[in-house]
C-alpha cells in the first residue's frame, strides 16, 4: 500500500521569506502523480502544485516550486516570498490509477504559520 | 457555483442516531471520493465511485457506513448508529478520468463537519 510521510507538523516562516516543506512516500509503482494541497482555516482543500513521476522537471507555479527526487522517493515544496495568505496546512499526496479506478493518498499535514 | 458542494456544512447528532450526508461533484466529473479528516490529520480515504459504481471501500468503512452514487451523479454518504468516535469532518471530492488514466487533479467539498454527543 502506498504511505505518505511529512515528518513537520508544523512550520513557520517570517513574510516575504522562503521555507520548504518536506515529503517522502513509499510506491511500488512507476506511473503517479504527486501533490501539494492547501488547506486554509474553515476552507476547502485546494491543490497548489502537482508533478508527474516521469517527468524529470521539477513543476513550479509562481512561488511555488517542488524537489522531486524520484530515486529518494521524496517530494518537497518550497514556497518562496511568503505571503501572510499561505497560511495553512499542507498536504502532501500521491495518486495512481487502477484497472478499476484511481486514488488520491494523503500525508498528515504540516501547518504553516506565517509571520509578519 | 461550479465547484464541489456538500450539505449540510455542519451536522450535530446524538450517539447511535441515524445521519446521512450528500455531495453534488462537478457535473461533468465521473469519479467521486470520500474522506473522513479528523482535526488536525490528514483525509483518510473511505469509499470511491467510478460513476455509479462502488469500486473500492476502506476497512475504515465500518458495515454502519454506506455510499451510494445512484446515476453517476450526487453521492449521500450514511452513517447508522453514530459513535462518538465517528466525530469528523468528511469530505467529497471528484474528478475527471478515464479507465486507467490518473486524475490530474482530486476537486474538493467545503466538507460536512459531524459531531455526535
Amino acid at each position: 500500500a502506498q504511505t505518505v510521510t511529512q515528518s513537520q507538523p508544523e512550520m513557520s516562516v517570517q513574510e516575504a521569506e522562503t521555507v520548504t516543506l518536506s515529503c517522502t512516500y513509499d510506491t511500488s509503482e512507476s506511473d503517479y502523480y504527486l501533490f501539494w494541497y492547501k488547506q486554509p482555516p474553515s476552507r476547502q482543500m485546494i491543490l497548489v502544485i502537482r508533478q508527474e513521476a516521469y517527468k524529470q522537471q521539477n513543476a513550479t507555479e509562481n512561488r511555488f516550486s517542488v524537489n522531486f527526487q524520484k530515486a529518494a522517493k521524496s517530494f518537497s515544496l518550497k514556497i518562496s516570498d511568503s505571503q501572510l495568505g499561505d497560511a495553512a496546512m499542507y498536504f502532501c499526496a500521491y495518486g495512481t490509477s487502477y484497472n478499476y479506478g484511481q486514488n488520491f493518498v494523503f500525508g498528515p499535514g504540516t501547518r504553516l504559520s506565517v509571520l509578519p | 457555483d461550479t465547484g464541489v458542494s456538500q450539505d449540510p456544512r455542519h451536522k450535530i447528532t446524538k450517539r447511535g442516531q441515524n445521519v446521512t450526508f450528500r455531495c453534488d461533484p462537478i457535473s461533468e466529473h465521473n469519479r467521486l471520493y470520500w474522506y473522513r479528516q479528523t482535526l488536525g490529520q490528514g483525509p483518510e480515504f473511505l469509499t470511491y465511485f467510478q460513476n455509479e459504481a462502488q469500486l473500492e471501500k476502506s476497512r475504515l468503512l465500518s458495515d454502519r457506513f454506506s455510499a451510494e452514487r445512484p446515476k453517476g451523479s450526487f453521492s449521500t454518504l450514511e452513517i447508522q448508529r453514530t459513535e462518538q468516535g465517528d466525530s469528523a469532518m468528511y469530505l467529497c471530492a471528484s474528478s475527471l478520468g478515464q479507465k486507467g488514466v490518473i486524475s490530474t487533479e482530486a476537486f474538493f467539498g467545503q466538507g460536512t463537519r459531524l459531531t455526535v454527543v
